[in-house]
């Protein structure tokens, strides 16, 4: 069962902040994010384990609410780089350690 | 981290041939994989290339179609029977479980951008 990301799409300028959510119908082991810009392949960004971990990687973050079976990528101070199609993987508890992808957030950003 | 290269990086194919994807990762990893993505939309698993036995393989993939070797742990290979207009797609192969890093971190070939005329 894919998990449901929203928004679809975003548009920002530069600078601006975004949050992009990632939800589960069922338990979730772990939720995992990845940039893919056009063209190019999936880039890992970070892993968050059940636990409500917070973690960051440059001005990115994320949260991982276990009671809402939800993960929220955090972009601060949005940079051109940023832009590309973010998807989160979920493992789920009762899993293989198999990761479902949802249907992916196209972020644009504006100078 | 694990660097992973894909061979080809295109190729067009005329309906009912076969072709064979190659991936290889720069160290040794525990699970190689094959997805497939359409333009603009999310990736879809094929299947898990296992070492020494047979691939596992998802719902609507079979062995007879997608062919998969793994013949040791840095290198795996995907075939594409029998194609036809349907199979166009990006198909990438993606590692984990490499040394030093987390067991479930994935890292991503480039992709074989494949059409089926």
């Amino acid at each position: 069962q894919q998990p449901v990301q929203s928004p679809q799409a975003v548009i920002l300028r530069e600078g601006e902040d975004a949050v992009i959510n990632c939800s589960s119908s069922k338990a979730l082991y772990s939720v995992h994010w990845y940039r893919q810009k056009h063209g190019e392949a999936p880039v890992f960004l970070m892993i968050l384990l059940k636990g409500g971990e917070q973690k960051g990687h440059e001005k990115i973050s994320a949260s991982f609410n276990e009671k809402k079976q939800q993960s929220s990528l955090y972009l601060t101070a949005s940079q051109l780089s940023y832009s590309g199609t973010y998807f989160c993987g979920t493992v789920y508890m009762d899993s293989n350690y198999q990761l479902i992808w949802g249907a992916g957030t196209k972020l644009i950003i504006k100078p | 981290s694990a660097v992973i290269s894909q061979k080809p990086s295109r190729d067009i194919c005329q309906r009912g041939t076969s072709l064979t994807i190659q991936c290889q990762v720069d160290s040794q990893v525990t699970m190689m994989f094959w997805y497939r993505q359409q333009p603009g939309q999310s990736l879809t698993l094929i299947a898990t290339a296992n070492q020494g036995s047979e691939a596992t393989y998802e719902s609507g993939f079979v062995i007879d179609k997608f062919p998969i070797s793994r013949p040791n742990l840095t290198f795996s290979t995907l075939t594409v029977s029998n194609m036809s207009p349907e199979d166009s797609s990006i198909y990438l192969c993606s590692a984990s479980g490499t040394s030093g890093g987390s067991s479930y971190e994935q890292y991503f070939g480039p992709g074989t951008r494949l059409t089926v005329t």
